[in-house]
């Protein structure tokens, strides 16, 4: 049972390029997240989504999208890349946060410089 | 406002103290869950516990137990004898009735605990 699968791990990105960080899970949750830590601080959340073609956002949104055409995967692009997005980007699914914890991938670490 | 606030940055422990991680969250809802994770130096998520707000009860997992205050509105966290691979950072989070899809995190508290 994989959980919460993030690709790339690792990524550094000049400023202004775009990429997309990938997360998919195998355990039919409707609920996705995704957030990210920068160093020494919580998490914040950036985009999230209740169920395949609904999303929404969160407390830092700005500078990324999301999509979710699946139930599976919900990737997120960052489209002009900047210094304050280096950070660690996590993952994480739940089928309801009243009833079960939410599970995390183990995180990409991105870096642009 | 719905916040949750963890006021230790770091705590150093010998090892074998007992150590106690404070949490004091803030929301108006009556119904709210409570979680606490934990983040190793290998930086993956590691959940330990949820509590919704009518379960008052202390829990006990081990060396790990949770006291639960809906008067101080604290659930804080205490490992007992605590050893080095305690050693991680830990969050405290909140889910509130407002905003169900959403767990709202504390800044953490990074534990050190030397041998």
């Amino acid at each position: 049972n994989a959980g919460v699968t993030q690709t790339p791990k690792f990524r550094i990105l000049k400023i202004g390029q775009s990429m997309t960080l990938q997360c998919t899970q195998d355990m039919n949750h409707n609920y996705m997240y995704w957030y990210r830590q920068d160093p020494g601080m919580g998490l914040k959340l950036i985009y999230y989504s209740v169920g395949a073609g609904i999303t929404d956002k969160g407390e830092v949104p700005n500078g990324y999208n999301v999509s979710r055409s699946t139930t599976e995967d919900f990737p997120l692009r960052l489209e002009l890349a900047a210094p304050s997005q280096t950070s660690v980007y996590f993952c994480a699914s739940s089928y309801s946060l009243t009833s079960s914890p939410l599970h995390f991938g183990n995180g990409t670490r991105l870096t642009v410089t | 406002a719905q916040k949750v606030t963890q006021a230790q940055t770091e705590i150093s422990v010998v090892e074998k103290e007992d150590v106690t991680l404070d949490c004091v969250y803030e929301t108006r809802d009556t119904t709210y869950y409570l979680f606490w994770y934990k983040q190793p130096p290998s930086g993956e998520l590691v959940f330990l516990i949820r509590r919704n707000s009518f379960d008052e009860q202390n829990e006990i997992s081990g060396r790990y137990s949770w006291n639960f205050q809906k008067s101080t509105s604290s659930f804080n966290f205490t490992i007992t004898a605590s050893q080095v691979v305690d050693s991680a950072v830990y969050f405290c989070a909140l889910v509130f009735s407002g905003g169900y899809n959403k767990l709202i995190f504390g800044a953490g508290t990074r534990l050190a605990v030397h041998p």
